[in-house]
């Protein structure tokens, strides 16, 4: 079975471009999530996506976007990128089982986003 | 406040030998708790879970420990290989307004001797 798949591998933009980072969740999977990675500073929650809506959203700005489309697979935009936007971003999938907190995330190998 | 930490950031032992990971959460309310492992170039891979209900569960080689009165969580790695090399990440679920939200730990990087 395939596990979450995530294009592009590496994306680099400059200071003040858009970036748009694509995420295909496992075979019946509902629940997409994004989280970044900056150096020395872990995963940060950025976006929780399921049946088509978003869930939950972490501490960032606005320009963090995303959505995800009917068949679930997500995508996430970044607008008007700075130099700290320099990060992993890993998407991961679940079940979706609804208010279940034991639905396991899986992840995806990220994408590596450098902005100059 | 929202944080799970880790008490060592790195960690090196010999091949063959037990390591145990160790995490540390703030939140009391956090009901689930996970261990991650991330090796370079890939993303985190799933080891093993464990609900607030229990204080231990096992998997194959590895040991998850659950102490709520400290709020402590541990991971055991039994006969530690070179292949277990990697950053090691516990997070916590909490549900409520969090809920769909993993919060991570800094990460332990271990590193297997042979």
């Amino acid at each position: 079975e395939a596990g979450v798949t995530q294009s592009p591998t590496h994306l680099i933009k400059t200071r003040g471009q858009q970036a748009t980072l694509r995420c295909s969740p496992i075979s019946g999977h509902t629940s997409v999530y994004w989280y970044q990675q900056a150096l020395g500073l872990g995963l940060q929650f950025l976006l929780w996506y399921d049946e088509g809506e978003e869930r939950n959203r972490g501490n960032f700005p606005p320009r963090f976007s995303g959505r995800q489309f009917p068949n679930y697979s997500s995508e996430l935009n970044v607008n008007a990128l700075e130099l700290e936007d320099s990060a992993l971003y890993l998407c991961a999938s679940s079940t979706g089982t609804s208010g279940d907190l034991t639905d396991t995330q899986y992840f995806g190998p990220g994408t590596r986003l450098t902005v100059l | 406040g929202e944080s799970v930490g880790l008490h060592l950031p790195t960690l090196s032992v010999q091949e063959g030998d037990n390591s145990i990971i160790n995490c540390a959460y703030s939140n009391s309310a956090s009901d689930y708790f996970i261990w991650y492992k991330q090796e370079s170039g890939k993303g985190p891979q799933f080891i093993i879970d464990i609900r607030s209900n229990m204080d231990k569960r096992q998997g194959q080689r590895v040991t998850v420990l659950l102490n709520k009165t400290v709020k402590h969580l541990s991971l055991q790695i039994a006969a530690t290989q070179p292949g277990d090399s990697a950053v090691y990440f516990c997070a916590e679920n909490y549900g409520g307004t969090s809920y769909g939200k993993l919060t991570f730990g800094q990460g332990t990087i271990l590193t297997v001797h042979p």
